[in-house]
């Protein structure tokens, strides 16, 4: 147990729809990270929030947006669903916003599919 | 970002040895070399990080070259468990956040 909670485990939408993910950190942790994990595409870095605020972005789309809020859990809001949506995303925390020397741990994931 | 060479796959017998290669030629100074492995059905897994030296864990060991354009991580004995997808990222350790995953190793262990 990595003691980084996702929920829902498994979200099935249709096209068009919205939904969020949700992400808790370990406790103490004040950096959260976002991955997407499709077959074809590997493991895609997101977005990283740090203690409330955005500190570094990847291959985020526009339809996507994120935030991390006072308790610092975090929410990947997803909208517009498309059926290339479909995948697993990924929650990490780590203390730092410097991952150099610091270890991420990760969440068990959401499977999201988009019919 | 710096860029990592992973060979796709490798194969190994359960109780051997694995050395699991990675090139990263284009690393910068303070960059810290980190594997996370994936397990099927699961989140990555942090192994083991590193700068200069090599360093050993409860898990496994890094051996980084001297001049910190590979590095090796070695499984001492490897099990059935052990069958994942290995990554090989340097980890920014300047400001911005990412860790950026790689198409990895495969390892098979074969009983």
């Amino acid at each position: 147990d990595s003691g980084v909670t996702q929920t829902p485990k498994h979200l099935i939408t249709a096209t068009g729809q919205r939904v969020t993910l949700r992400c808790s950190p370990r406790s103490g942790d004040l950096s959260v990270y976002w991955y997407q994990q499709s077959l074809d595409q590997g493991l895609q870095f997101l977005i990283q929030y740090y203690n409330g605020e955005e500190r570094a972005k990847g291959n985020i789309l526009e339809r996507f947006s994120a935030q991390q809020f006072p308790d610092l859990h975090s929410e990947l809001n997803l909208s517009s669903l498309e059926l290339g949506d479909s995948a697993l995303y990924f929650c990490a925390s780590s203390p730092s916003y410097r991952p150099g020397n610091t270890e991420a741990f990760f969440g068990q994931g959401t499977r999201l599919t988009v019919v | 970002d710096a860029k990592t060479t992973q060979p796709n796959s490798m194969e190994s017998n359960e109780e051997e040895p694995v050395h699991l290669p990675c090139n990263h030629s284009t690393i910068s100074g303070t960059d810290y070399i980190h594997w996370y492995r994936q397990l099927p059905s699961q989140g990555p897994e942090y192994v083991i990080h590193g700068l200069t030296s090599n360093v050993n864990n409860r898990m496994a060991s890094l051996a980084i070259a001297e001049d910190r354009k590979s590095s090796t991580l070695i499984l001492h004995r490897a099990t059935l468990r052990d069958a994942a997808v290995y990554y090989c990222i340097p980890a920014d350790s300047g400001n911005t956040g990412k860790l950026i995953f790689g198409q990895g190793t495969t390892l098979q262990v074969k009983p």
